[in-house]
């Protein structure tokens, strides 16, 4: 087991370019997610999937867009970037539907928007 | 969600028990506290996770007060690899079509020194 696997791990950008950080599990895990984290603001949940075909905003959707088309992938697009989306992002995702469950996080994708 | 408060850091001489302690006076009666770890910005590690019972497992013991508005991560013996940001989290159960989402705060930056 691969367990959550994020790509690329490291990107730099320029503002109003787009680009897709994808995210994958091979836990057959039912839930998936991506959280932001910035210096001193911890970690913040932006969209989340409770199955394919699922998805719903989390505490930070603003500039992101998310589809999940299969149980595997869970990619998060972003349309044009801007200086403010520059943040380390984390993907997670779990088994269970009891309160948060076991998160199993992936390693990690840096964003820098100039 | 119930507020959880955590010291910003503690020290711990390695091989000695580390003791984060965790306040959530506001906590329901079905939110279940979580703790997770985060090893320099690697992404977040579940540690345990309990509901009023003392939970035990092969990384910690959580010690969780009677009226609950309070509870102890315990590492028996602790390690220099166990330096790390330490989360206390309170959850709901979510069934269905929810899903536990987690708050994170700022966390307890625990050092490990020789």
């Amino acid at each position: 087991n691969a367990g959550v696997t994020q790509t690329p791990k490291f990107q730099v950008l320029k503002t109003g370019q787009s680009m897709t950080l994808q995210c994958a599990q091979d836990m057959n895990h039912e839930y998936m997610s991506w959280y932001r984290q910035d210096p001193g603001m911890g970690l913040r949940l932006i969209h989340y999937s409770v199955g394919a075909g699922i998805t719903d905003q989390g505490e930070v959707p603003n500039g992101y867009n998310v589809s999940r088309s299969t149980t595997e992938d869970f990619p998060l697009r972003l349309l044009s970037a801007a200086p403010s989306q520059t943040s380390v992002y984390f993907c997670a995702s779990s088994y269970s539907s009891v309160g948060a469950g076991e998160l199993f996080f992936g390693e990690g994708s840096r964003l820098t928007v100039l | 969600d119930a507020k959880t408060t955590q010291p910003t850091s503690m020290d711990c001489a390695e091989g000695r028990a580390a003791n984060l302690p965790c306040n959530h006076s506001t906590i329901s009666g079905n939110e279940y506290v979580y703790w997770y770890r985060q090893i320099h910005s690697q992404g977040p590690q579940y540690i345990i996770h309990g509901l009023k019972n003392n939970e035990t497992n092969e990384m910690a013991s959580l010690i969780i007060t009677e009226d609950r508005k309070s509870s102890t991560l315990i590492l028996p013996h602790a390690t220099l690899r166990d330096t790390a940001v330490y989360y206390c989290i309170a959850a709901r159960f979510a069934g269905g079509t929810s899903y536990g989402k987690l708050t994170f705060g700022q966390g307890t930056i625990l050092t490990v020194h020789p």
